[in-house]
């Protein structure tokens, strides 16, 4: 089953500019993952954020999690045009064993 | 390989055939995950294997999907009796399927996927 709804569904930036994307969800979690998909390509996992933490950041990303909105938001701080690519949410409900249910994604466009 | 590896990578088929589709997880990887996506969208959980439990076979379509997993490796995921509509990139993963609290807390690595159209 899909739980999360990523928002937008597309985003088109400008390189330098930031880039926002968000994540809803209906159950209770254990974690929420981001991954990223280029066109044609596998899924890459860019970062985990477990549900008693409120916000990471990895390199240019930084993920922000609101338990009690049951929502998560990824931003990405001044894109380049190879950040291109489908960004997806997926979460890991809690007892739900070893399931990883994912959205369907905000494409990303980052024009030079 | 290093990585997950998926074949073929591309399977053009006539409708009421049947298909096989391979993954090879990671080595040392002991869960495996089969999600489908269809074009422009996201992704749909068809089935995953963990260990020597039963797979979790909740998100398969249709009894015209089946999947195995041999020896805790390799697994195929068999679609008798194309439809049209099976049309898709049919993507695997794999896990070190650590868990806490009920759930996974490790990452998955998938494979570059395969894509199926069924004329």
């Amino acid at each position: 089953s899909q739980q999360g709804e990523e928002d937008p569904q597309a985003l088109s930036i400008q390189e330098g500019e930031n880039a926002t994307m968000n994540c809803s969800y209906k159950t209770s979690i254990n974690n929420l993952q981001w991954y990223r998909q280029n066109s044609g390509r596998g899924l890459v996992h860019l970062i985990l954020i477990r549900s008693n933490e409120r916000e990471k950041h990895s390199g240019r990303l930084r993920v922000t999690l609101d338990t009690s909105k049951k929502s998560s938001s990824l931003l990405i701080t001044a894109s380049r045009a190879a950040d291109t690519a489908s960004y997806f949410c997926a979460t890991a409900e809690k007892n739900s064993g070893y399931a990883l249910n994912f959205g369907k994604g905000t494409s990303l466009l980052v024009t030079p | 390989g290093a990585g997950v590896s998926q074949s073929p990578s591309n399977k053009v088929t006539e409708k009421g055939k049947d298909v096989e589709l391979r993954c090879d997880p990671i080595s040392g990887h002991t869960a495996l995950y089969w999600y489908r996506q269809s074009l422009g969208q996201g992704l749909e959980f068809l089935i995953y294997f963990q260990g020597n439990s039963a797979p979790d076979k909740s998100g398969l379509p249709s009894d015209r999907f089946s999947a195995e997993r041999t020896g805790g490796s390799v697994s195929t995921l068999t679609i008798q009796r194309t439809q049209q509509e099976d049309s898709a990139v049919y993507l695997c993963a794999s896990s070190s399927a650590r868990t806490s609290g009920g759930a996974l807390t490790g990452e998955l690595f998938f494979g570059e996927g395969s894509r199926l159209t069924v004329l």
